[in-house]
């Protein structure tokens, strides 16, 4: 079945530091894939998404890249910001009525 | 518009007892979803609703029902609640079908059962 992997955190990085936040999936077919932020105390919310093979997603400074080859869809972020402190998960969408899967998400925090 | 939203915000229940937690979207969506967050697991689908008038069971359905009331509203309930049921719930709607459809969160209710 179809499945989406993520590094395990937490992860704790300086502030400006380089993030980079693994993801691979497993899927049949051509997949859309989604990077979603949870704040401290919300919901998810949707941060960035492509929908097929070399789509670059970006939004915030942050980007991924659709890698069918690899199948991965890593996040990163050049220059990371205490207010970047969330917890990140990585999603795919098969299509048809099936629902997201999600990964297990990662914890980033931020330090000054 | 409100997006989705979600009542009650927090509820403390005894072991037994029932709730149920209301979920509703104002964007027309046709899909509606509900999770739970637990530390460490992520996000688990307990039902969804492709479309009104239908609802299939998602990873973690025991233990809990759901209505879906209209196109806007979609509940979940726990008959008997059970301390295992302790954690954060989330609705989530989405326009319909298909893998290009974002889905869209509300605030989430933090569910404790003594």
């Amino acid at each position: 079945g179809n499945s989406v992997t993520q590094m395990e955190g937490p992860v704790t990085l300086s502030e400006e530091a380089f993030l980079t936040i693994n993801c691979t999936y497993t899927a049949t077919g051509y997949p859309s894939l989604f990077w979603y932020v949870q704040y401290p105390g919300e919901g998810l919310q949707l941060l960035l998404k492509a929908t097929k093979a070399d789509d670059k997603g970006s939004n915030k400074g942050f980007e991924a890249t659709y890698r069918k080859e690899t199948t991965s869809f890593h996040l990163e972020k050049g220059s990371v910001q205490v207010s970047d402190s969330a917890v990140y998960f990585c999603a795919l969408g098969a299509g048809g009525n099936t629902p997201l899967v999600f990964g297990k998400g990662t914890r980033l925090s931020v330090i000054a | 518009n409100a997006g989705v939203t979600q009542t009650p915000k927090f509820q403390v229940l005894k072991t037994g007892q029932s709730m149920t937690l209301q979920c509703a979207q104002d964007m027309n969506h046709n899909s509606m979803y509900w999770y739970r967050q637990d530390p460490g697991m992520g996000l688990r689908l307990i039902y969804y609703s492709a479309s009104e008038g239908t609802t299939d069971k998602g990873e973690v359905p025991n233990g809990y029902n759901v209505s879906r009331l209209n196109k806007r509203e979609f509940s979940l309930r726990l008959e008997s609640a059970a301390p295992s049921q302790t954690s954060v719930y989330f609705c989530a709607s989405t326009p319909g079908p298909g893998n290009y459809n974002e889905q869209f969160f509300g605030p989430g209710t933090r569910l404790t059962v003594l």
